[in-house]
């Protein structure tokens, strides 16, 4: 079974402060996603990584950044973390970009 | 750019059929997807079909895909309160990321 996991579950910062969400996959897949997922707006694609250094912006990546320095790992990096970013962060992997992808448990991150 | 539409909403009484509705604007999509998220949890995939399928069954779970009308939909036969959870369709067209609706909420009543 694939197995995808994130850092934390729930994760409490204040406005200004820098924050990483890692997610680690254990099944070699090239492809790692981050969503962020708000009521009423479903996924949004925040960035995604086809390859170890390799990068892709998404549908919404201002005010984040990501890193790949290894392939089972994608971090999720908030430079000055804002209001506005408090939601619910998805990571996912897949085989390639168009296969199916297996999410992590999510990391619910409220920012005060 | 591709886009997929769900219905937000559906209640069932237990033991009562669910039919959850998906229709996408991409005519090259390849897979479609669909993907179970209970509360507090990730989205755990349930079952694909590939475009040149009508149907899948896999046990209590029937896929239909109209590609025609670009209507897919999920059947659930004998639905169970363990079943509420928010269903998400995806497309996929071989050159780009998943796209994904924005959920249909199932609310399954004892």
């Amino acid at each position: 079974d694939v197995k995808v996991t994130q850092s934390s579950r729930y994760l409490v910062k204040r406005t200004g402060e820098k924050v990483f969400l890692e997610c680690v996959q254990d099944m070699d897949h090239e492809n790692m996603f981050w969503y962020r997922q708000d009521p009423g707006l479903g996924l949004r694609l925040i960035y995604f990584s086809y390859d170890v250094k390799m990068k892709e912006k998404g549908d919404i990546p201002e005010g984040y950044s990501v890193s790949r320095e290894k392939k089972e790992r994608f971090s999720l990096i908030l430079e000055s973390a804002s209001t506005n970013q408090t939601s619910m962060y998805l990571c996912a992997s897949s085989l390639s970009t168009d296969y199916e992808q297996y999410f992590g448990p999510g990391t619910r991150l409220t920012v005060t | 750019g591709e886009d997929v539409e769900q219905s937000l909403f559906l209640s069932v009484r237990e033991g009562d059929s669910s039919v959850i509705n998906c229709t996408y604007t991409d005519s090259s999509s390849t897979y479609l997807y669909w993907y179970k998220q209970e509360p507090g949890a990730g989205l755990q995939l349930l079952t694909y079909i590939f475009s040149n399928m009508d149907m899948k069954q896999d046990q209590r779970l029937t896929v239909l895909l109209n590609k025609k009308d670009k209507h897919l939909s999920l059947r659930i036969a004998d639905t169970q309160t363990g079943d509420s959870a928010i269903y998400f369709c995806a497309e996929s067209s071989g050159y780009s990321t998943l796209t994904f609706g924005k959920g249909t909420m199932l609310l399954v009543s004892p």
